[in-house]
C-alpha cells in the first residue's frame, strides 16, 4: 500500500492569515489524493477530491476559494487555508486510495488551530 | 438519517475482554465495508475490509457483515490496552466511486 506523509502536524495561525499543509505520496504515484475534515467526535467529512494536473473536485458546501487545493504532481497535493477563521479549527486528514483499490492510506493529519 | 450510524462510545473494557463494535447503514448499495483504527491526534489506520456478506478474520480481529440487517461488526478478542483506540467503520457501493462513508468512530478504552 502507498505511505502518505502530511505536513505539518500541528499549526498554530493568526486569524486572517492563510495556512499551507502538504500531503505526499511517498511511494505511490497518486493521481487521486482526498481532503477530509474531522471534528471532535464526528466522523470523517470529505472536503475535496485533489486531481493531478486539474482542477480540484469538492463536496457540497465546501467553499472553493477558501480551501486551494493544489495537486501540481503525482506525489504532492498541498491544501491551503486562506483568511482563515477559529470556525476552521479542526484536524484536516489527505489520504490516497490504496494500491489494491479497496479503502485509503491516511496521512497522520494536521491539527489547525486559528486564534 | 445519517448513512451510516455508530455509537461514538465510549466504551471502556478491561484486558482480555471481546470487544463488539457495531455500525448501521441505510444504502442497500453499499458493497465493500471497512473498519479502520485511529489513535489519538493521528490518521486512520485500515484493519480490515470485508466485500459484500459474510466474516473476515485476521488475528485476533474478526469482521462481519450482514446485509440483509445492513449492520456490520468489528470484534476483538483477547483485547489489549494497545487497543485503546477510536474505531471507525466505512463503507462504499460498488460503483468505482471512490467516496467511502464513514461513521463517527467509536472510541475504545482496554484497561490494564
Amino acid at each position: 500500500g502507498a505511505v502518505v506523509s502530511q505536513h505539518p502536524s500541528r499549526v498554530i495561525c493568526k486569524s486572517g492569515t492563510s495556512v499551507k499543509i502538504e500531503c505526499r505520496s511517498l511511494d505511490f504515484q497518486a493521481t487521486t489524493m482526498f481532503w477530509y475534515r474531522q471534528f471532535p467526535k464526528q466522523s470523517l467529512m470529505l472536503m475535496a477530491t485533489s486531481n493531478e494536473g486539474s482542477k480540484a473536485t469538492y463536496e457540497q458546501g465546501v467553499e472553493k476559494d477558501k480551501f486551494l487545493i493544489n495537486h501540481a504532481s503525482l506525489t504532492l497535493s498541498t491544501l491551503t487555508v486562506t483568511s482563515a477563521h477559529p470556525e476552521d479549527s479542526s484536524f484536516y486528514i489527505c489520504s490516497v486510495s490504496r494500491s489494491t483499490g479497496v479503502g485509503y492510506t491516511f496521512g497522520s493529519g494536521t491539527r489547525l488551530t486559528v486564534v | 438519517q445519517k448513512e451510516v450510524e455508530q455509537d461514538p462510545g465510549p466504551l471502556s473494557v478491561p484486558e482480555g475482554a471481546i470487544v463488539s463494535l457495531n455500525c448501521t447503514y441505510s444504502n442497500s448499495a453499499f458493497q465493500y465495508f471497512m473498519w479502520y483504527r485511529q489513535y489519538s491526534r493521528k490518521g486512520p489506520e485500515l484493519l480490515m475490509y470485508t466485500y459484500s456478506s459474510g466474516n473476515k478474520e485476521d488475528g485476533r480481529f474478526t469482521a462481519q457483515v450482514d446485509k440483509s440487517s445492513k449492520y456490520i461488526s468489528l470484534f476483538i478478542r483477547d483485547s489489549q490496552p494497545s487497543d485503546s483506540a477510536t474505531y471507525l467503520c466505512a463503507m462504499s457501493t460498488t460503483s468505482g466511486t471512490y467516496k467511502y462513508i464513514f461513521g463517527t468512530g467509536t472510541r475504545l478504552k482496554v484497561l490494564a
